[in-house]
C-alpha cells in the first residue's frame, strides 16, 4: 500500500522559500502516476498547487505558477515542492498526492499533512 | 482557471438520505471524485470516476453525474459521516486540478 510523508520546516519567515519533500514508500514514482501538492489554509477549502511526473513533466495552478516549482528525484523515490517569495496568504496545511487525474482517475493516496506558517 | 460549485453546507437528520451537489462547465466531459475530510485530518476519496467507490468505503456512499452537475448521495446518514466533502475535477485541456470549495456536513 502507497503512503506520502511530507517533511519540512514548519515555519517560514515572509519573502523567503519554503520547501518541502514528500517521501513515497510502497510505489515507485517511476509509474504513469503524476505526484502533487495540495494545501489547504486554516479553516478554507483544498487547493490543487501543481503536480509532476517521473519525466519531470509539470503542471501549476495558474495563479501560482509564477512562484511554485515542483521536482521529482527518481533515485531518493521523493518529490519536493518549493514556494518563493512567500506571505502570510502561504500560511496552510501543505499536503502531498499522488495524482491518477491525467488518466481519468483522481487523488487516490494523500499524506498525513504538515502545517506551514509564515511568520513576518 | 475552472470552477466548481458546491453548496457551504447540507444538514440532515440520521438515518435520512443527503445529497450534496457539485457544478461545473466540464462535467460533461470529466470525472467528478468526491473527498471526506473530518477535523484535523488529511481528505479521503470516497468516490472516483463520478461513480466508483474505493474498496474500504461504505455502501452507503454513491455518486452520480448528469450534465453539469455531479451529486455525492449518502444514503441512511450516520453521526459519523459528519465532515466537510469536496468535489474534485479536472480541465484536462488544460491539466488543472480543480476543487469545489467544499460543503460541511451538519448531521442534526
Amino acid at each position: 500500500q502507497v503512503q506520502l510523508q511530507e517533511t519540512g520546516p514548519g515555519l517560514v519567515k515572509s519573502s523567503e522559500t519554503l520547501s518541502l519533500t514528500c517521501a513515497v514508500s510502497g510505489d515507485s514514482v517511476n509509474t504513469p502516476y503524476f505526484w502533487g501538492w495540495v494545501r489547504q489554509p486554516p479553516g478554507r477549502g483544498l487547493e490543487w498547487i501543481g503536480s509532476i511526473n517521473q519525466y519531470g513533466t509539470t503542471y501549476y495552478n495558474p495563479p501560482l505558477k509564477s512562484r511554485v516549482s515542483i521536482s521529482i528525484d527518481t533515485s531518493k523515490n521523493h518529490f519536493s515542492l518549493n514556494v518563493v517569495s512567500v506571505t502570510a496568504a502561504d500560511t496552510a496545511m501543505y499536503y502531498c498526492v499522488r495524482d491518477g487525474v491525467r488518466t481519468g482517475d483522481s487523488l487516490d493516496t494523500w499524506g498525513q499533512g504538515t502545517m506551514v506558517t509564515v511568520s513576518s | 482557471s475552472y470552477e466548481l460549485t458546491q453548496p457551504p453546507s447540507v444538514s440532515v437528520s440520521p438515518g435520512q438520505t443527503a445529497r450534496i451537489t457539485c457544478s461545473g462547465d466540464a462535467l460533461p466531459k470529466e470525472y467528478a471524485s468526491w473527498y471526506q475530510q473530518k477535523p484535523g485530518q488529511a481528505p479521503v476519496r470516497i468516490i472516483y470516476k463520478d461513480r466508483e467507490r474505493p474498496s474500504g468505503i461504505p455502501e452507503r456512499f454513491s455518486g452520480s453525474s448528469s450534465g453539469t452537475t455531479a451529486t455525492l448521495t449518502i444514503s441512511g446518514v450516520r453521526a459519523e459521516d459528519e465532515a466537510d466533502y469536496y468535489c474534485q475535477s479536472a480541465d484536462t485541456s488544460d491539466s488543472y486540478v480543480a476543487f469545489g470549495g467544499g460543503t460541511n456536513l451538519i448531521v442534526l
